[in-house]
């Protein structure tokens, strides 16, 4: 049972190329997230999707795009990246209302911008 | 918006000794979730509090919601090496749909 999956697990970019972070979820679950992780700053919300075909911005949306491609997949697209988004970035995905029930993590991907 | 912040930022305590962590919202909080990261790893969900005033415990730990639903704590008795971790409180604002962690409390412990 893989749960939440997140490619790749470790990437460098130069400072204004572009990346996709895939996510992809078999719990069946309607709710997704994707959040970066800083020292000393906790998990943030860079965005959510509370079911297939919707998405919303979440506290840190500046230069993050994301994409419900169906209910089991759920990108985020770094269109210019710059060194102030490397991060560890975190999928989540959850049954039901988004904060009523268990949220399921990937293993995080560490992204490191040069 | 919707802030949650946690206290304290870090703790070291001797193993055996006990270990609370504080969890304050700036709006009410329509439930609260817990989770424990262990270094390098990932969030793993820990338990949730829906009612004012709930209190659960799991083994030696003890996680309670407070009367006005802003605020909450998790206590471990007689901490363990297996404890160390990060542990974040994360609350979801009534008729929304977002849900926020916490700043997160990293616990080290010395045996």
């Amino acid at each position: 049972n893989a749960g939440v999956t997140q490619t790749p697990k470790f990437q460098v970019l130069k400072t204004g190329q572009s990346m996709t972070l895939q996510c992809a979820q078999d719990m069946n679950h309607n709710s997704m997230y994707w959040y970066r992780q800083d020292p000393g700053m906790g998990l943030r919300l860079i965005y959510y999707s509370a079911s297939e075909g919707t998405t919303d911005k979440g506290e840190v949306p500046n230069g993050y795009n994301v994409s419900r491609l169906n209910k089991r997949e759920f990108s985020l697209r770094l269109e210019s990246a710059a060194p102030s988004q490397t991060s560890v970035y975190f999928c989540a995905s959850s049954e039901g209302v988004p904060g009523q029930v268990e949220a399921f993590f990937g293993q995080g991907t560490r992204l490191t911008v040069v | 918006g919707q802030q949650v912040m946690q206290i304290p930022q870090y703790q070291h305590v001797q193993e055996g000794e006990d270990f609370t962590t504080y969890c304050n919202s700036s709006t009410t909080l329509s439930n609260i979730q817990w989770y424990k990261q262990r270094p390098g790893g990932h969030p793993v969900f820990l338990i949730q509090l829906v009612k004012s005033g709930e209190v659960k415990k799991q083994k030696r730990l003890t996680f309670q919601f407070g009367e006005a639903k802003k605020n909450s704590s998790l206590h471990i008795t007689a901490t363990q090496t297996t404890d160390v971790g990060t542990y974040f409180c994360a609350g979801r604002s009534s008729g929304t749909y977002k849900y926020i962690f916490g700043t997160g409390t990293r616990l080290k412990v010395l045996a």
